[in-house]
């Protein structure tokens, strides 16, 4: 069985600062990992995926996650916080037995960037 | 569509009526999943389907929950006898293939009074 924790259900930043959103996951085959940002009243996007080569993932809106094997972690980063950043994130890890896609997810981090 | 159109998006409802929700998927789209969001469980998976195939049930609470999707598009989640517990945000994603990218829908928030 895979599952996935994230550190901190909320996380308030200053607007410019750095954004640290924590994810480790536990899976027993190499896993596909995922980071999704929902905004009030709308659905799942996609921030970035990791599923096989380069460690250090780039995604949208200036974030990127690094795959740590070794510490089982894909924490999602972005160096300066913008206000529209202001949203709940979640870390997915995909469950690729059989034919199957399913994503397992976090319980969520909600942003909050102030001024 | 652009995306991934799910409908209506709030329903409320009676405790013990049956509901049905909708989801168009995006056009081309072989693969539709079902996830709940709710405040006790977080987002947790219900339901897949990939073409023609049995689909994969095994996230389906209780057996008031079933799915169906007519000529590999559009699908439908009916919940019977809703319970309060079923609140909660119902979401629908579709992707390329069985392993690709899931595009998600809006959703649709269900409030059993």
């Amino acid at each position: 069985a895979q599952s996935v924790t994230q550190l901190g259900s909320h996380v308030s930043v200053s607007e410019g600062a750095l954004v640290l959103l924590r994810c480790n996951y536990s899976s027993s085959v190499p896993p596909y990992l995922f980071w999704y940002v929902q905004y009030p009243n709308q659905g799942l996007q996609l921030l970035l995926k990791y599923t096989t080569g380069a460690t250090l993932v780039k995604g949208i809106n200036g974030f990127e996650a690094e795959f740590k094997k070794s510490e089982t972690s894909f924490h999602l980063t972005k160096p300066s916080a913008h206000m529209s950043d202001a949203a709940e994130y979640f870390c997915a890890v995909s469950d690729l037995t059989g034919t199957a896609s399913k994503l397992t997810f976090g319980t969520g981090t909600r942003l909050q960037v102030t001024l | 569509g652009a995306g991934v159109s799910q409908s209506p998006s709030n329903k409320v409802t009676e405790k013990g009526k049956d509901v049905e929700l909708r989801c168009d998927p995006i056009s081309g789209h072989t693969a539709l999943y079902w996830y709940r969001q709710s405040l006790g469980q977080g987002l947790e998976f219900l339901i897949y389907f990939q073409g023609n195939s049995a689909p994969d049930k095994s996230g389906l609470p209780s057996d008031r929950f079933s799915a169906e999707r007519t000529g590999g598009s559009v699908s439908t989640l009916t919940i019977q006898r809703t319970q309060q517990e079923d609140s909660a945000v119902y979401l629908c994603a579709s992707s390329r293939t069985a392993l690709g990218i899931q595009y998600f829908g809006a959703g649709t928030r269900l409030s059993v009074l």
